[in-house]
């Protein structure tokens, strides 16, 4: 069975900084696809970015950019000039190829202080 | 783009009561959809899948006569907790992946938060 493991449970970062969040997983399987997503508020469930693990070039989507080490089995996100609305729940996630469910790590509260 | 509308987004009842959550992929079809629960300040535990036209597949220690899954439509699965007690009391959130592959987005509905009395 493949797990997903968030060691940090929160984290706090002045507005502008830079702060990573870490994420490990494990798996035996070599095909997968790995993600994270964000849980504000609201609770609503927004995908912030993801990472297919055949791809060796880390994945960047403007101010978020991941650090995918697969021989580690680590995935990390990284925050750039950190918003006061990227304060949310983070949530790292695993599927495997061939299949659609989602394992999820247990999160990290992020909080973006002014 | 696509949206994934959950209902009720809130229900409060009593013991003993059976409530239906309903979770619909607007602009698309959802062959598969999933359905999660959410303890307070906790990560997203996956209860079941829903299949379209068949019987739902149920994760280990989800009790499958407490929680029935049906999916009659491609774009409507319903979730409901039979005889609910107040141990039921959770937040509740669907999901449907928009296409076949696994690497595509999963559309998540807003979540029920679920009070029994």
């Amino acid at each position: 069975a493949q797990t997903v493991t968030q060691s940090q449970p929160e984290m706090s970062v002045q507005e502008a900084e830079t702060v990573t969040l870490s994420c490990t997983y494990d798996t035996s399987e070599s095909n997968y696809y790995l993600f994270w997503y964000k849980q504000p508020p609201s609770r609503q469930m927004i995908l912030v970015i993801r990472q297919e693990a055949y791809k060796q070039q880390n994945a960047t989507e403007n101010r978020f950019s991941v650090n995918f080490q697969k021989a580690a089995k680590s995935f990390s996100l990284k925050i750039s000039d950190s918003q006061l609305g990227d304060t949310a729940m983070y949530f790292c996630a695993f599927a495997l190829q061939g299949a659609q469910k989602l394992v999820f790590g247990q999160g990290t509260r992020l909080t973006i202080n002014p | 783009g696509a949206v994934v509308s959950q209902h009720p987004s809130w229900v409060i009842c009593k013991s003993g009561t059976s409530v239906k959550i309903e979770c619909r992929s607007l602009d698309f079809q959802a062959t598969t959809m999933f359905w999660y629960r959410q303890f307070p300040k906790q990560s997203l535990m996956l209860m079941a899948t829903s299949n379209e036209g068949s019987k739902a597949t149920y994760e280990q220690g989800v009790e499958k006569d407490k929680f029935l899954i049906n999916h009659a439509s491609l774009t409507l699965s319903t979730l409901t907790v039979t005889s609910a007690h107040p141990e039921d009391s959770s937040f509740y959130i669907c999901s449907a992946p928009q296409g076949a592959q696994s690497n595509q987005p999963q559309h998540f509905g807003d979540g029920t938060r679920l009070s029994i009395l």
